[in-house]
């Protein structure tokens, strides 16, 4: 059975500190999504990564993807307040469908 | 650009009635996928469309959920008769490949379903 798994599961951080969100998986894979979801509201696409070593960065967010490890990481730089949310990282478990498996998700507090 | 447009947004109903959600997704998306997000969860796929057809429907419980898209262009989710164990939220989203040779799937604002 495929497994998508963040961790952690709950993050309460400060503003301006670092840190690393982790998704592992079990299937062999070489396409991988991250998404932010607020609290209510529908799923954003954040990255798209396509290969092994495929590295991607979007202001304070960057993702990376070691597809022979099977892990990716989003890592957060000087976190603001307004990055805070829920995070998924998400398989594509078969080639040319589109099929994505989604982890837990991790959420995210930023406190001022 | 519209994105993927869902309604209703919210839906109470109580359990054993039915209930339908709509999908209209973005204009030229030939797919299109329903997922279920249970509170705190990611979601997870039900049913997927590649135009008027569905290929991936292995997820979806057919003894009382069943879905449609005509025309391949909008779609309807039902459930009947619903369970209290139904609620959740129901996204639909739609992609397309991009110019780059991927897909990117985008998702509608959800409807929420709550079954007393």
């Amino acid at each position: 059975e495929l497994k998508v798994e963040q961790n952690p599961l709950f993050l309460s951080m400060q503003e301006g500190k670092n840190y690393t969100i982790y998704c592992n998986y079990s299937t062999t894979s070489d396409r991988l999504y991250w998404y932010r979801q607020d609290p209510g509201k529908s799923l954003e696409s954040l990255f798209v990564l396509l290969s092994n070593g495929a590295v991607k960065q979007e202001g304070r967010l960057m993702a990376s993807l070691d597809t022979k490890a099977r892990l990716s990481t989003l890592h957060i730089t000087a976190a603001v307040h307004d990055l805070s949310a829920t995070y998924f990282c998400a398989v594509d478990i078969i080639q040319g469908a589109q099929k994505l498996v989604f982890g837990q998700g991790t959420r995210l507090t930023i406190n001022p | 650009e519209a994105g993927v447009v869902q309604s209703p947004r919210y839906k109470i109903i109580e359990k054993k009635q039915p209930v339908a959600f709509w999908c209209n997704p973005i204009s030229g998306h030939n797919t299109l996928y329903w997922y279920r997000q249970n509170l705190g969860q990611g979601p997870e796929l039900l049913i997927r469309y590649e135009n008027e057809e569905a290929v991936d429907d292995s997820q979806l419980p057919k003894d009382r959920f069943s879905a449609e898209r005509l025309k391949g262009v909008d779609s309807t989710l039902k459930i009947q008769p619903a369970e209290l164990g139904d609620s959740a939220v129901y996204l639909c989203a739609s992609s397309a490949r991009t110019s780059g040779g991927s897909y990117e799937q985008y998702f509608g604002p959800g409807t929420r379903l709550t079954v007393t």
